[in-house]
């Protein structure tokens, strides 16, 4: 069982926006400005989206977007495209003897 | 272009050993926490091991303490997990990843491991 809690999915008409959370603890999402978000596809490695909360890798649209407030982080997609159809997981550091946990994935379908 | 190539995965039986490696090149190796993080079939993704730049501090997910090792070469640039005492619950895809508290930026392509009878 995941530490975090995302949605297990999330759909949107191309050139919406939509929004996927990250709900965790005090002990992880609220304690630390260290949540990441990663695109995973099928059969495919996850790649780094989002850092520290609301920063974009070099190379990263920025149709992506991060934001926290309290336990909850989230991730928006805005301008969604049939290539924004795959997974995405959340992870944050954590104060626990696990020091890094995933949400379960939230998978995104562009309708 | 920074790169992580796995190899050493496989079918084994339970209770059998495994030791994966994990290649780095372009990037400063020595310098960075080192981890693995694994998939099983159809699931999410499991932090399972991480390891310091200079291999002083080594951390485990509770399911694999006892049983797993993370190590590395700095000189080779290469990070290892030695797996012991496999059982199904094992069955994944690992991947090894580059980072640090913030997240992790650069992954591998992944090496399927399968432990069944």
């Amino acid at each position: 069982q995941s530490a975090l809690t995302q949605p297990a999915s999330v759909s949107g008409s191309p050139g919406q926006s939509i929004t996927i959370s990250c709900t965790g603890t005090s002990s992880d999402v609220g304690r630390y400005n260290y949540v990441s978000w990663y695109q995973q596809y099928p059969g495919k490695a996850p790649k780094l989206m989002i850092w520290e909360v609301s920063n974009r890798p070099s190379g990263v649209s920025n149709r992506f977007s991060g934001s926290k407030s309290g336990n909850t982080a989230s991730l928006t997609i805005s301008g969604l495209q049939a290539e924004d159809e795959a997974d995405y997981y959340c992870s944050s550091y954590t104060s626990t003897t696990t020091p890094h946990v995933f949400g379960p994935g939230t998978k995104v379908t562009v309708v | 272009e920074v790169q992580l190539v796995e190899s050493g995965g496989g079918l084994v039986q339970p209770g059998e050993s495994l030791r994966l490696s994990c290649a780095a090149s372009a990037f400063a190796f020595r310098t960075y926490y080192m981890r693995w993080v694994r998939q099983a079939p159809g699931k999410g993704l499991e932090w399972v091991a991480d390891i310091k730049g200079d291999g002083s501090e080594k951390r485990y997910v509770d399911s694999v303490k006892g049983r797993f090792t993370i190590s590395r070469d700095n000189g080779n640039s290469s990070l290892y997990l030695q797996m012991n005492s496999l059982t199904v619950a094992d069955t994944a895809v690992y991947y090894c990843a580059r980072g640090g508290v913030w997240g992790f930026d650069v992954w591998g392509q992944g090496t399927m491991v399968t432990v069944s009878s």
